[in-house]
């Protein structure tokens, strides 16, 4: 079994879409979630973290997670096509840190 | 504030040649460093991490070397490229103590 699993996409939305994007985990060790965002070929970036289950809003995004579950998605609202990018799922914890394979997604305008 | 930087951004080489990535960050003392290598469509891939000069750990075995010769440089090299060295590398660093990574913009290696 992966640590980390995310549906790779692409996800395709219309500009202004709410997006959900999803990813579990394995180890109950994890104590930290991050999400990263990559743009086509450039390094990836930091975009949330959260070291506890409940949800966490900056902006546009919102982190939620489920511990009990090992759930973990990034809401992002009111979609604009410079989301358009690979978004990384990023568990961590006991020295340990797991970047998922990432989900693509393309918003039209 | 910190910034990363790697060079060169892109790198044509041909089987069996040398390799050396450099990879250098600013702003900052003593910082844990990482290199990454990302395939096409797949995850990032820990190769090497350091957590302070000369201090090098290996993740997976393979045809690649590191090497921290100065506190904020890291440096990733082959003696002998294959074809399977080729992918997306990336540079990383984080605070010691602390989760949040920081990458650097990559370089793309294609071997021939």
């Amino acid at each position: 079994q992966k640590e980390v699993e995310q549906d790779p996409g692409p996800l395709s939305v219309p500009e202004g879409a709410i997006v959900s994007l999803n990813c579990t985990y394995s180890n109950s060790a994890f104590q930290y979630f991050m999400w990263y965002r990559q743009y086509s070929r450039k390094g990836p970036e930091l975009l949330m973290y959260t070291y506890s289950s409940g949800n966490k809003e900056d902006g546009r995004f919102t982190a939620q997670v489920d511990k009990s579950s090992k759930y973990i998605s990034l809401f992002i609202r009111d979609s604009q096509p410079s989301d358009s990018a690979t978004y990384l799922c990023v568990p961590g914890g006991g020295f340990k840190t797991i970047f998922g394979a990432g989900t693509r997604l393309f918003v039209k305008a | 504030s910190q910034t990363i930087h790697q060079w060169p951004a892109t790198l044509v080489q041909p089987v069996g040649s040398p390799l050396s990535l450099e990879c250098t960050v600013e702003g900052t003392s003593n910082p844990n460093l990482y290199w990454y290598r990302q395939a096409a469509g797949r995850g990032l891939q820990l190769l090497f991490y350091s957590v302070g000069i000369g201090q090098i750990s290996s993740e997976v075995p393979q045809n690649l070397s590191a090497s921290r010769p100065q506190d904020r440089q890291f440096i990733l090299s082959s003696k002998k490229l294959l074809l399977s060295d080729s992918g997306f590398y990336l540079c990383a660093w984080s605070a010691g103590g602390t989760e949040t990574q920081y990458f650097g913009p990559g370089t793309r290696l294609l071997v021939l």
